[in-house]
């Protein structure tokens, strides 16, 4: 069965800082891994995905990398804002049959002013 | 393009009564997903449907929940008897292809 962990759980920094989420999982037969974000109180905003014959995807200030083999993954956001304060989740997908998410538990960020 | 819509956006009942959700997905997807998110968890896929037919429901328990996607459009999450633990936010998301796009959610409140 595959697991997700998301590590750390919070996170607090100040505004400017680069910063690193870490995600891993236990299966590595995954088709793909998604970045998601979400805000208190909505829904989850998906940021980046990544196949898994892919090794980073970059959109704007937001950098994800895929380690496959060793069940892991990072979300890197570069000059963090107050915006960008918000729970980080990380989802996996295990194959193209059926599109089923198994997420990990989030990580809280704080990015303050 | 209007997104996912979900109503209502909050609930607060008593435990054993019973409640329902309900999910209108964004026009033309053909899967419709129902998860539930635990406060300070990730999301749990509870059933999948393709069309109007069911896909996963290895996680719903069924002895409580039941779901249904009339028409294969809208959809609704019936939970019936409630218990304490199913308080929760009830996600609702549509893909057409690998992308799931998610509505607001629905905050239950079990007392």
């Amino acid at each position: 069965k595959q697991e997700v962990t998301q590590i750390p759980a919070a996170l607090s920094v100040p505004e400017g800082e680069n910063l690193v989420l870490n995600c891993s999982f236990t299966d590595s037969a995954i088709y793909n891994l998604q970045w998601f974000r979400q805000d208190p109180g909505k829904g989850l905003t998906s940021l980046l995905l990544i196949q898994s014959s892919q090794r980073e995807q970059t959109s704007g200030r937001l950098n994800a990398s895929l380690d496959k083999s060793s069940g892991r993954s990072t979300l890197y956001i570069a000059a963090s804002q107050p915006g960008d304060s918000a729970t980080y989740l990380c989802a996996v997908k295990k194959n193209n049959a059926g599109n089923m998410l198994t997420f990990g538990g989030g990580t809280r960020l704080m990015v303050k002013p | 393009e209007a997104g996912v819509a979900q109503s209502p956006r909050y609930k607060i009942i008593e435990k054993r009564q019973s409640v329902a959700f309900w999910c209108n997905p964004i026009s033309g997807h053909a899967t419709l997903y129902w998860y539930q998110q635990i406060l300070g968890q990730g999301p749990k896929l509870l059933i999948q449907f393709q069309n109007n037919g069911v896909v996963d429901d290895s996680q719903l328990p069924k002895d409580r929940f039941s779901a249904e996607r009339l028409k294969g459009v809208d959809s609704t999450l019936k939970i019936q008897p409630a218990k304490l633990e199913d308080s929760a936010v009830y996600l609702c998301a549509s893909s057409l292809y690998l992308e799931q796009y998610f509505g607001p959610g629905t905050r239950l409140t079990v007392t």
